[in-house]
């Protein structure tokens, strides 16, 4: 099993900077899957990024990057040039054993974006 | 295309009565998942399906809880004799797959609130 934690309740950013959210897991299993998840105040999951633990490279999606320390067991996300429109939650899912069921999340992080 | 269509999206009711919550998957996705959110236990996961193979239930909390997928497809997540700590939002998700790296893509949620 998965165990996911997410450090920062809350976070503040200024518009057009990048912010980091943090992510660390615990798992035995060598093959697992990290992905983050965006949940704005209207509720639904937005599905941002996924990093594989075989993975070569660090995953990227637009404004959004995944820094992905094996050594460290962290798997941060990466928000450049931040938008008033990421003000959301933000959550960090695992899962291990090759599939993708049975997510653990973590408690998430409130990003607010400041004008 | 169309998302995972859940309904209804609010749901008021009286403790001890029983509840059915309705979760449409995106078509042509096989996997099926149902969480709960709430703000004391984050977001747990509830019970898989995949194609014609018996579910997962490992996560119902209890024997008031049950799940079926018809035809492949609708879910419906039964509560049978509502508490108030069934109080939450429960949130619907189907994948194209199960293999790492296949994202879940979740439904707005039904908020449940029991009285």
């Amino acid at each position: 099993a998965q165990k996911i934690t997410q450090t920062q309740p809350g976070m503040f950013v200024q518009e057009k900077e990048a912010v980091t959210l943090d992510c660390t897991y615990d798992t035995s299993d060598p093959s697992y899957g990290l992905f983050w998840y965006k949940q704005p105040s209207s509720g639904e999951m937005i599905f941002l990024i996924y990093q594989g633990s075989y993975d070569q490279q660090n995953a990227t999606e637009g404004r959004y990057s995944l820094n992905f320390q094996k050594a460290r067991k962290s798997a941060n996300l990466v928000i450049s040039a931040s938008q008033l429109g990421d003000s959301a939650m933000y959550f960090c899912a695992g899962a291990s054993g090759g599939s993708n069921y049975k997510l653990t999340f973590g408690k998430g992080t409130l990003l607010t974006v400041n004008p | 295309g169309a998302g995972v269509s859940q309904s209804p999206s609010n749901k008021v009711t009286e403790k001890g009565k029983d509840v059915e919550l309705r979760c449409d998957p995106i078509s042509g996705h096989t996997a099926l998942y149902w969480y709960r959110q709430s703000l004391g236990q984050g977001l747990e996961f509830l019970i898989y399906f995949q194609g014609n193979s018996a579910p997962d239930k490992s996560g119902l909390p209890s024997d008031r809880f049950s799940a079926e997928r018809t035809g492949g497809s609708v879910s419906t997540l039964t509560i049978q004799r509502t508490q108030q700590e069934d109080s939450a939002v429960y949130l619907c998700a189907s994948s194209y797959r199960t293999a790492s790296g296949s994202p879940l893509h979740f439904g707005n949620g039904t908020r449940l609130t029991v009285t």
